[in-house]
């Protein structure tokens, strides 16, 4: 069965570490998506990659950064972390000729105190 | 990408159908309609996907109006665990980007 894991289900954090969100995937897919999602405001993309070590900024990167260092694997890394960032991080993955749907991870619950 | 309007809530009878509308009135020739659901605390899930024709999977049916201002998504015979928020969105093929409304919460009831 395909899919996208997440590393953690649950995390918490103290303000001013970095934490770091790894994602991998298993069905070769290019493109590969790092999201959030708070009440109220839905999901919003943070930043995304087409390919390895690539990447481009979505609608919210501010406060973070990303890494692919190989197709399967993309990184988050929030550089020093800070309450507004207590969220779902989502991560997905899809093809690159982006017809095809994408596949999304179970989400990771971040909480920075 | 096109913008898209649902209904913020919709309630159906387990085992009845579920019929969930999405209006994307200025949708371009080249943008295609998708839908996914998120049931609580799991990631989204894809559904179903359509440019111009109906679609069908084992999932779901995708009808879409002949001139693609609107379609609806229907679930033949929902149950209890198709209770979640549903999305329609409307995007270009080759677009790298998912941008999510905020979606219809669709309860089904027992």
């Amino acid at each position: 069965d395909v899919k996208v894991t997440q590393s953690s289900r649950y995390l918490v954090k103290r303000t001013g570490e970095k934490v770091f969100l790894e994602c991998v995937q298993d069905m070769d897919h290019e493109n590969m998506f790092w999201y959030r999602q708070d009440p109220g405001l839905g999901l919003r993309l943070i930043y995304f990659s087409y390919d390895v070590k690539m990447k481009e900024k979505g609608d919210i990167p501010e406060g973070y950064s990303v890494s692919r260092e190989k197709k399967e694997r993309f990184s988050l890394i929030l550089e020093s972390a800070s309450t507004n960032q207590t969220s779902m991080y989502l991560c997905a993955s899809s093809l690159w000729e982006g017809v095809s749907g994408y596949t999304f991870g179970s989400g990771t619950r971040l909480t920075v105190v | 990408d096109a913008k898209t309007t649902q209904p913020p809530s919709m309630d159906c009878a387990e085992g009845r159908a579920a019929n969930l509308p999405c209006n994307h009135s200025t949708i371009s020739g080249n943008e295609y309609v998708y839908w996914y659901r998120q049931i609580h605390s799991q990631g989204p899930q894809y559904i179903i996907h359509g440019l111009k024709n109906n679609e069908t999977n084992e999932m779901a049916s995708l009808i879409i109006t002949e001139d693609r201002k609107s379609s609806t998504l229907i679930l033949p015979h929902a149950t209890l665990r198709d209770t979640a928020v549903y999305y329609c969105i409307v995007r270009v093929a080759y677009g790298n980007k998912l941008v999510f409304g905020a979606g219809t919460i669709l309860r089904v009831k027992s």
